[in-house]
């Protein structure tokens, strides 16, 4: 069975500090993994996946089949970052039946 | 461009009571889903479906029927209503199995 684990469920840190999300998964095939994020009062929306290898809004997540991980990263937090951050994993051709982690809470102060 | 609608946005039923969770889509998605989110748990899949008259169960499946008559459409249909299904319900769609998935509001379901 595939599952997605993110320890923690709040994140704090300050303005300027470097943010490192957790994601670890289990699956036996080929992973697609993916990060989104649900600014308050808004709906949930993808931030980014790993095959685009893209850096969106600052964050970067590499994928590491080795230790079976997608940590999200962002070197200098910003408070508009402050929202909540599911990991999810998907197979190929499944970006729509995705399996989610239970989510981050980042909060960025001051 | 409304994207992923869901209605209502907020629901009470008293148990043992039908009801049915609207889902459109105005993308021409093929790939739409059904999701609840419960605390603590994350969002898991309820059903989904490939494409008109295509449906499949997802992780949770059990007290909610779904069909797809038409592209744009993805109801939820709970038969008979249980306090265990309390929940925020989200829909999602996608233009294929590889492309990013679009999410609803979320519908919140309260069942007393």
């Amino acid at each position: 069975a595939q599952r997605v684990t993110q320890p923690e469920k709040l994140l704090s840190v300050f303005k300027g500090a470097p943010v490192e999300l957790k994601c670890n998964y289990s699956y036996s095939g080929s992973p697609e993994l993916f990060w989104y994020v649900q600014y308050s009062r808004q709906r949930l929306q993808l931030l980014l996946r790993h095959i685009s290898r893209e850096s969106i809004k600052g964050f970067t997540a590499d994928l590491n089949k080795g230790e079976t991980s997608f940590h999200l990263k962002k070197p200098f937090a910003q408070e508009e970052d402050s929202a909540m951050y599911y990991c999810a994993l998907g197979n190929t051709g499944t970006a729509s039946k995705l399996t989610f982690g239970t989510g981050t809470r980042l909060q960025v102060t001051l | 461009n409304a994207g992923v609608t869901q209605t209502p946005k907020f629901q009470v039923l008293k148990t043992g009571q039908s009801m049915t969770l609207q889902c459109a889509q105005d993308m021409n998605h093929e790939y739409m889903s059904w999701y609840r989110q419960d605390p603590g748990m994350g969002l898991r899949l309820i059903h989904y479906s490939v494409g008109a008259g295509i449906t499949d169960q997802g992780e949770v499946p059990n007290g909610y029927n779904v069909s797809r008559s038409t592209t744009e459409d993805f109801p939820l249909r709970l038969l008979s209503a249980a306090p265990s299904q309390t929940s925020v319900y989200f829909c999602a769609s996608s233009l294929t199995g590889d492309t990013e998935a679009f999410f609803g509001q979320g519908t919140r379901l309260t069942v007393v």
